[in-house]
């Protein structure tokens, strides 16, 4: 089946400091990979949507200044946490194909 | 808009009882429905879905069924174990390109032993 690697798993920065997650997948080219964003206890939101070649589409309330997403290839997207903040500590998870899942990143910011 | 609604948890279960979790949806059209599980500390796996009414999913003993006329997915599980102790999410997409999940806000459920 299809398979999504998402990378590092867990992740502790320093304030003010940038973080790269990656998502690639294996098996398959995502021309979509969907970015969401899940605090405790809470559901999944959809942060934004990237598109192989083109600019990502962010939801209505997500920086993207702050949240950087790189969709250069079939199977690589990239999100960069920018100048990450205590408020950014979350949990983080890639989509491809619309409904295969990485594993999730633990982000903390200190 | 489209949304769907789980029921509110948690759900506490003893080993091999009967789970039942709801979940209703609202959406236009003809959506797939499905249901993931995540466990503690780890991402979404999906666990089972259904494309289109009557269908039923199944998966590791789970199952729910496709029900238009009362826009539903219900999760049911006949003998819940200890290891399925998890939160699980009732999701819905449309089967366009580009499309995203929509999720409920998860149901964790606590089976002891």
């Amino acid at each position: 089946g299809a398979v999504v690697s998402q990378h590092p798993s867990w992740v502790i920065c320093k304030s003010g400091t940038s973080v790269k997650i990656e998502c690639r997948s294996l098996d398959f080219q995502a021309t979509t990979m969907f970015w969401y964003r899940q605090f405790p206890k809470q559901s999944l939101m959809l942060m934004a949507t990237s598109n192989e070649g083109s600019k990502a589409t962010y939801e209505q309330g997500v920086e993207k200044d702050k949240f950087l997403i790189n969709h250069a290839s079939l199977t690589l997207s990239t999100l960069t946490v920018t100048s990450a903040h205590p408020e950014d500590s979350s949990f983080y998870i890639c989509s491809g194909n619309g409904y295969t899942f990485g594993s999730g990143t633990r982000l903390t910011v200190v | 808009g489209n949304s769907v609604t789980q029921m509110e948890g948690p759900v506490t279960l003893s080993e091999e009882a009967f789970l039942t979790i709801n979940c209703t949806y609202t959406a236009t059209g003809y959506p797939s429905l499905f249901w993931y599980v995540q466990y503690p500390g780890e991402g979404l796996q999906l666990l089972l879905k259904a494309t289109k009414a009557d269908d039923k999913g199944s998966n590791k003993g789970f199952e729910a069924t496709y029900r238009k006329e009362t826009t539903s997915f219900h999760l049911e599980k006949g003998s819940v174990q200890v290891s399925d102790s998890a939160v699980y999410f009732c999701a819905l997409r449309y089967n366009q390109a580009g499309t995203a999940l929509i999720f409920g806000k998860g149901t964790t459920l606590s089976v002891s032993s």
